[in-house]
């Protein structure tokens, strides 16, 4: 059973392009949220899908979206990127849109840096 | 607004000692986690608590949960240099274990020989 990957594991970007980030959950888990962590800080909470659907956003701008597909993989994509988008990116999956006592398992990471 | 308060924000502590990390949240929450992240790394779950009374042992690291003070506590016991990382308590957004999560700040732990 893998667990859940990301990519890249680094990217630099500059003021105003735009970023994909890539998650492919846990074998099995068809719910992924996406967090951002900025240095020192805990991850804020960017937004959950559940087969394919968006289900719940947290307070993060529209040009923050993304995208499941049936593979329950993920996308995080980043428009008109800013300075204060550089964190490290963090992607979750667990088994189902409820927890029912598991917990959800965290990817490694991508670290973007926006110069 | 849900909040997630933790203290303290750093502790120092001396290998074979003893202490408490502190969360208090401002909302009703169906569950707390606590995770552990080493310095450049993902999160690490460390333990789920279900419900007002729950405790859970892992080695030197026990963790409770009062949800009627919304309060969860991480206790180290016997302190050894490999437990120095960010620890971060976490509730769910909502109540029904919806696995959207508010985090704490996080505590830095650093266990000093």
């Amino acid at each position: 059973e893998t667990g859940v990957t990301q990519s890249p594991t680094h990217l630099i970007k500059t003021r105003g392009q735009q970023v994909t980030l890539r998650c492919s959950s846990q074998s099995g888990h068809n719910t992924v949220s996406w967090y951002q962590q900025a240095l020192g800080q805990g991850p804020q909470f960017i937004f959950q899908y559940y087969r394919e659907e968006e289900n719940g956003r947290g307070n993060f701008p529209p040009r923050f979206s993304g995208l499941q597909f049936p593979n329950y993989s993920s996308e995080l994509n980043v428009n008109a990127l800013e300075l204060d988008d550089s964190a490290l990116y963090l992607c979750a999956s667990s088994p189902d849109i409820r927890g029912r006592g598991e917990t959800q398992y965290f990817g490694p990471g991508t670290r973007l840096l926006v110069l | 607004e849900l909040k997630v308060e933790q203290n303290p924000l750093f502790l120092s502590m001396q290998e074979g000692k003893n202490y408490t990390i502190y969360c208090n949240y401002s909302t009703t929450s169906d569950r707390l986690y606590w995770y552990r992240q080493d310095p450049g790394k993902s999160l690490e779950s460390l333990f789920v608590l279900l419900s007002n009374g729950a405790v859970k042992q892992e080695g030197r690291l026990m963790a409770s949960l009062d949800t009627k003070a919304r309060l969860s506590t991480l206790h180290i016991t016997a302190a050894v240099h490999d437990l120095s990382a960010t620890y971060f308590c976490a509730v769910d957004m909502a109540r029904g274990a919806t696995n959207k999560l508010i985090f704490g700040t996080g505590t830095l732990l650093a266990v000093q020989p």
